[in-house]
């Protein structure tokens, strides 16, 4: 039983443009949540999060939005650079920081 | 500041043989994840240290899977003996803050290991 699920398993942006990565989640004790970047051999970096008492995080280029009654969030990117290209990882846990649990994944390719 | 190391970056295997991976945290980490991520898949926790205790081991395969942290810093995890489907990579992360919302957690890059 998949609790956190990103349904496109790839995106492909062109620099410059937005990019739109999506997220749902099942299980209503989900508090917080959170958004990983990870590069080929490397681990994931921690990249921005958002607290259920909020719809909208913003930092730079990166925003986060969060629709609770829909069990959705998205993670925004504008401008896309080719450097933003990886995988990005949603995440979620409850208020105390427990049950992390990942979604599988969205590939983003930015191209130049 | 260093971040967390991991060794070994690779390791091969045979089925039934057993294997070992350790992990060195962030200084001053006192909470520490391990965490098995198959290929296409999003990471997946198997056992939480809070210092040198137990948090949550809730989905560790306690028949093969085995981990400690002594003296509450490095932490070692142990596979034995090994199956076809543990083929992964294994992912250690620390975060300065016991478990909390925004905690964040600093991953190393991670053990990939293959079982044949």
């Amino acid at each position: 039983d998949q609790q956190v699920k990103q349904n496109s398993p790839s995106l492909s942006v062109q620099e410059g443009r937005i990019s739109i990565l999506n997220c749902d989640y099942t299980n209503s004790m989900f508090d917080y949540f959170l958004w990983y970047k990870k590069y080929p051999a490397e681990g994931p970096t921690f990249l921005i999060s958002i607290s259920s008492i909020k719809d909208k995080n913003e930092d730079g280029r990166f925003t986060v939005f969060l629709n609770k009654s829909a069990k959705h969030l998205s993670l925004h990117i504008v401008p896309s650079q080719p450097g933003d290209s990886a995988v990005y990882f949603c995440a979620a846990s409850d208020n105390a920081g427990n049950m992390l649990t990942f979604g599988g994944g969205t590939r983003l390719m930015v191209k130049p | 500041e260093a971040g967390v190391a991991q060794s070994p970056r690779y390791k091969i295997i045979e089925k039934r043989q057993s294997v070992a991976f350790w992990c060195n945290p962030i200084s001053g980490h006192a909470t520490l994840y391990w965490y098995q991520q198959i290929l296409g898949q999003g990471p997946k926790l198997l056992i939480q240290f809070q210092n040198n205790g137990v948090v949550d081991d809730s989905q560790l395969p306690k028949d093969r899977f085995s981990a400690e942290r002594l003296k509450g810093v490095d932490s070692t995890l142990k596979i034995q003996p090994a199956k076809l489907e543990d083929s992964a990579v294994y992912l250690c992360a620390s975060s300065l803050n016991p478990a909390g919302a925004g905690s964040i957690q600093y991953f190393g890059a991670g053990t990939r290991l293959s079982v044949l």
